[in-house]
């Protein structure tokens, strides 16, 4: 699995939009981008996914650029509750021949201050 | 909107002792997985298990761990021996086994601590 840099942490204000940024320079083409957060020592909670195209649903968005080498996580309207460690992890698509195991990095630390 | 249970939430545990923790998966899902997070340190893949073998397993996974699907809805974990390094959250996941992107699907987690 590609490796994936994330900010540490990251600050924003109630109600405006996060943009979490992760770098997935060595991204190859059979790799998708997936979004997960942990909230507290909660279970990681899937956020969404996406292989080439920009992704929308009702918890985000994520913005893959052309060359596919970094994506962006976008909360549009950021609430207390999203306080969470969020991670970005780059994995193959295909079970039976890679295997299926998430990666997780140390992931972006995102605040949400009233 | 279904979701992968654990039972129980919180498991304390003398040193030397067996545990079994249990996951309820997602009913359709024919992937299921086991990681653990020790305080303050990253999520670890532990296992993973499909048609009722393990498809993979990581260095931690040594003898003293081993999972079973006893039945059709349940997917435990046993620890023979537990040490103190065994101290962690354990999650449990499943997913679909679609071809293409496979998500995979967390419950809440034990908490197994080891005195």
């Amino acid at each position: 699995d590609a490796k994936t840099t994330q900010p540490p942490s990251m600050d924003c204000a109630e109600g405006r939009a996060a943009n979490l940024p992760c770098n997935h320079s060595t991204i190859s083409g059979n790799e998708y981008v997936y979004w997960y957060r942990q909230i507290h020592s909660q279970g990681p909670q899937y956020i969404i996914h996406g292989l080439k195209n920009n992704e929308t649903n009702e918890m985000a968005s994520l913005i893959i650029t052309e060359d596919r080498k970094s994506s962006t996580l976008i909360l549009p309207h950021a609430t207390l509750r999203d306080t969470a460690v969020y991670y970005c992890i780059v994995r193959v698509a295909s079970i039976m021949e890679y295997g299926n195991k998430l990666v997780f990095g140390a992931g972006t630390i995102l605040r949400v201050k009233s | 909107e279904p979701e992968v249970t654990q039972t129980p939430s919180h498991q304390v545990t003398q040193m030397g002792q067996e545990v079994i923790l249990r996951c309820v998966p997602i009913s359709n899902h024919l992937y299921f997985y086991w990681y653990r997070q020790i305080l303050g340190q990253k999520v670890e893949f532990l296992v993973s298990f499909y048609n009722n073998e393990i498809s993979e397993k990581s260095e931690i996974f040594d003898d003293q761990f081993s999972v079973e699907r006893p039945d059709g809805s349940n997917f435990t974990l046993k620890i023979r021996s537990t040490k103190l390094e065994d101290s962690a959250m354990y999650f449990c996941a499943s997913s679909h086994g679609l071809a293409g992107a496979d998500t995979q699907y967390f419950g809440p987690g034990t908490r197994l601590t080891v005195l």
